[in-house]
C-alpha cells in the first residue's frame, strides 16, 4: 500500500526558506515522478514541481526561480524547499505520486498547512 | 502560459445527474484528470485519461473530452457526492489544474 507523508515546520518567517520532507512508503522511490502540489486555504490546486528517480526535475515556471526539489533514494525520500517566501505561500502543501499511465497523480500526502508569518 | 476554466459552483439534486465541464484551448488534444476534494481531506483521484476510472471508483463517475471542453458526469449524484472537483491536464511538461467547481447536493 502507497503511502506519502508530508513533514516539516508549520510556521516560516517572511524571506526565509520553507522546507519540507515527504516520506513515501510502500513503493520505492526509485521509480515514477514525485511531485508537490499546493492549495492556499480556500482556493485551488497549484502544481509546484516533480522530480524524477534520477534527479531529474521539472517546476512551474511561476516558481521556478525560487523552488528546489531533491531526492533522497536512502531514506525513500524527497524534499521541497521554497526560498524567499511571503504570505502569498501560505498553503497546504501536497506530496504526490505521477501515476503509471504518466498524466495522474494517484497517490497523494495528507496535505500540511504552511503558515508564512512573522 | 495554459490556462482551464471551471465553473465555481453547480447544483444538483438528490438522484440527478450533474455536469461540471472544465474548458481549454484545444483541450480535447490533451488527457484531462478528474479529482474529488471533501474538506480537509486531500485530492482523490475520479478519472484518468478523460474517462477511465481507476479501482474503486464508483461507476457513477464518467467522463467525456473533445473540442475545448472536457466534461465530468456524475449519474444518480448522491449526497456523499458533495465536494469540490478538479480538473487536471499537462501542457508543455507542466501541470496545470482548473480552478475547481464546488458541487452541491441539496
Amino acid at each position: 500500500q502507497v503511502q506519502l507523508q508530508e513533514s516539516g515546520p508549520g510556521l516560516v518567517k517572511p524571506s526565509e526558506t520553507l522546507s519540507l520532507t515527504c516520506t513515501v512508503s510502500g513503493v520505492s522511490i526509485s521509480s515514477y515522478y514525485w511531485s508537490w502540489i499546493r492549495q492556499p486555504p480556500g482556493k485551488g490546486l497549484e502544481w509546484i514541481g516533480y522530480i524524477y528517480y534520477n534527479g531529474g526535475t521539472n517546476y512551474n515556471p511561476s516558481l521556478k526561480s525560487r523552488v528546489t526539489i531533491s531526492l533522497d533514494t536512502s531514506k525513500n525520500q524527497f524534499s521541497l524547499k521554497l526560498s524567499s517566501v511571503t504570505a502569498a505561500d501560505t498553503a497546504v502543501y501536497y506530496c504526490a505520486r505521477r501515476g503509471p499511465r504518466g498524466e495522474e497523480f494517484d497517490y497523494w500526502g495528507q496535505g500540511t498547512l504552511v503558515t508564512v508569518s512573522s | 502560459s495554459y490556462e482551464m476554466t471551471q465553473p465555481p459552483s453547480v447544483s444538483v439534486s438528490p438522484g440527478q445527474t450533474a455536469s461540471i465541464t472544465c474548458s481549454g484551448n484545444k483541450l480535447g488534444d490533451k488527457y484531462v484528470c478528474w479529482y474529488q476534494q471533501k474538506p480537509g481531506q486531500s485530492p482523490v483521484l475520479l478519472l484518468y485519461q478523460d474517462n477511465k476510472r481507476p479501482s474503486g471508483i464508483p461507476e457513477r463517475f464518467s467522463g467525456s473530452n473533445s473540442g475545448n471542453t472536457a466534461t465530468l458526469t456524475i449519474s444518480g449524484t448522491q449526497a456523499m457526492d458533495e465536494a469540490d472537483y478538479f480538473c487536471q491536464a499537462w501542457d508543455r511538461s507542466t501541470v496545470v489544474f482548473g480552478g475547481g467547481t464546488k458541487l452541491t447536493v441539496l
